[in-house]
């Protein structure tokens, strides 16, 4: 399977937890993106990086989330002390920047379910 | 940034087409509309993209407004595998024509497909 892949699928944490969640791109596409999704809507942008820099930060990110891409390959996103109102399905998406005026649709993962008891 | 306006339900027959509408009427010059969809357990998917002319795919049409304020996304016979939510989304290319990062989503339109 080439897709972007998810790890873990599903996590459960205790409040004030620190959690990890990984995410592994399509190989070759210079774009990651991190969403965020909550019951009955629809994904929130959190981050995106090209390559390893990170670009754009929603405000959505406080300063407990942390996500990096160290090699441009894969990357992580890190909830420090979780909170109940973190529970949610953590997105990641991929896609592969071309040239001026080609289009880069957006390959998503299945994503990591976390609840926060 | 501009936004969209989907209904929050609709109901199909399967093997029958479905038009599913999308008002935009905030858009601007350089907004791409594109849609995807998002299987029940599954992350979204690219379904389609334009800006001014109608577009087909394998999955797809696209009809587009001559004043862009509103599209449909067209499933010419719908199966029981297109019950999914399905999102219209604007995306701005900017000047150089190349298309920003974030996908902003609403909350879609709810598609079932009965059988």
């Amino acid at each position: 399977d080439t897709g972007v892949s998810q790890d873990p699928r599903h996590k459960i944490t205790k409040r004030g937890q620190n959690v990890t969640f990984r995410c592994d791109p399509i190989s070759e596409h210079n774009r990651l993106y991190w969403y965020r999704q909550t019951l009955g809507q629809g994904p929130e942008f959190l981050t995106y990086f090209q390559n390893e820099a990170q670009l754009e930060k929603s405000r959505l990110l406080s300063d407990r989330f942390s996500a990096e891409r160290p090699k441009g390959s894969f990357s992580t996103l890190e909830i420090q002390r979780t909170e109940q109102g973190d529970s949610a399905m953590y997105l990641c998406a991929s896609s592969l920047r071309r040239g001026q005026g080609l289009y880069n649709e957006q390959f998503f993962g299945p994503g990591t379910r976390l609840t926060v008891l | 940034e501009a936004k969209t306006t989907q209904p929050n339900s609709m109901e199909s027959n399967e093997e029958e087409p479905v038009h599913l509408p999308c008002n935009h009427s905030t858009i601007s010059g350089t907004d791409y509309i594109h849609w995807y969809r998002q299987l029940p357990s599954q992350g979204p998917e690219y379904v389609i993209h334009g800006l001014t002319s109608n577009v087909n795919n394998r999955m797809a049409s696209l009809a587009i407004a001559e004043d862009r304020k509103s599209s449909t996304l067209i499933l010419h016979r719908a199966t029981l595998r297109d019950a999914a939510v399905y999102y219209c989304i604007l995306r701005d290319v900017g000047a150089g024509g190349t298309s920003y990062g974030k996908l902003t989503f609403g909350q879609g339109t709810i598609l079932t497909v009965h059988p």
